[in-house]
């Protein structure tokens, strides 16, 4: 069974350009989330999905960030335009039904320059 | 609302020596709690979790957590360090028994170096 799989692994842009991070859960799995680590924090939950919905948005920092599951497979995180803060590892993962136990992929490192 | 605090954001033991990463929670309900490790360069792997069963805890790698309600922790042991245990090390809490759909709130991280 393939994993969590994110793209790209690294991605170097500048401030006010437009960033998109893919992430492809584990298949079967409808729950899918978005956290980000910025540097020296902690890792913090950004939005949940269930299947296409989203199912709780209450960490999306502001509305320079959109995050989209279109036909409840693979999710986007768009960021633009993108700032210095927004610098970071982005993680996405995944779980079953009502399991507890969420799957993460290795990040997408995104450094705003 | 949960929480998640780790003691000390790096922790240094020498090669067999016994690993302790310290772990400690609040939880507005009895929680789910985890451990997940992070490799140099790779993604959060799932050591182990407490899902209300045993309170002793066995994960991979010959890694184990003890759930004490009474100090509210979910400390990280290992008997002997190996050199390959060198990673970062985070403890999340998760509310247990919510059917799912749940966000997990981590710990700020502790890096463990083995020193040789």
């Amino acid at each position: 069974e393939a994993g969590v799989t994110q793209f790209p692994s690294h991605s170097v842009i500048e401030k006010g350009q437009t960033v998109t991070l893919r992430c492809d859960p584990i298949s079967g799995h409808d729950n899918l989330y978005w956290y980000r680590r910025v540097m020296g924090k902690e890792i913090k939950f950004l939005l949940h999905f269930v299947k296409e919905s989203k199912q709780d948005e209450s960490g999306m920092p502001n509305n320079r960030f959109l995050a989209e599951r279109t036909g409840g497979t693979y999710s986007t995180l768009k960021v633009q335009p993108a700032e210095l803060e927004d610098s970071g590892v982005y993680f996405c993962a995944s779980s079953r039904g009502t399991e507890e136990t969420q799957y993460f992929g290795p990040g997408t490192r995104l450094l705003v320059l | 609302a949960q929480s998640v605090t780790q003691l000390g954001s790096h922790v240094s033991v020498s090669e067999g020596a016994l690993v302790l990463l310290r772990c400690n929670y609040s939880s507005s309900v009895p929680p789910y709690l985890f451990w997940y490790v992070q490799y140099p360069n790779q993604g959060l792997q799932l050591l182990l979790k407490y899902t209300s069963a045993a309170t002793l805890v066995k994960g991979i790698n010959g890694f184990e957590a003890e759930f004490k309600k009474s100090e509210t922790s979910f400390h990280l042991t290992k008997p002997s360090a190996h050199m390959s245990d060198a990673a970062e090390y985070f403890c999340a809490v998760s509310k247990g028994n919510s059917g799912g759909y749940q966000k997990v709130t981590f710990g700020t991280g502790t890096k463990l170096q083995v020193i040789p």
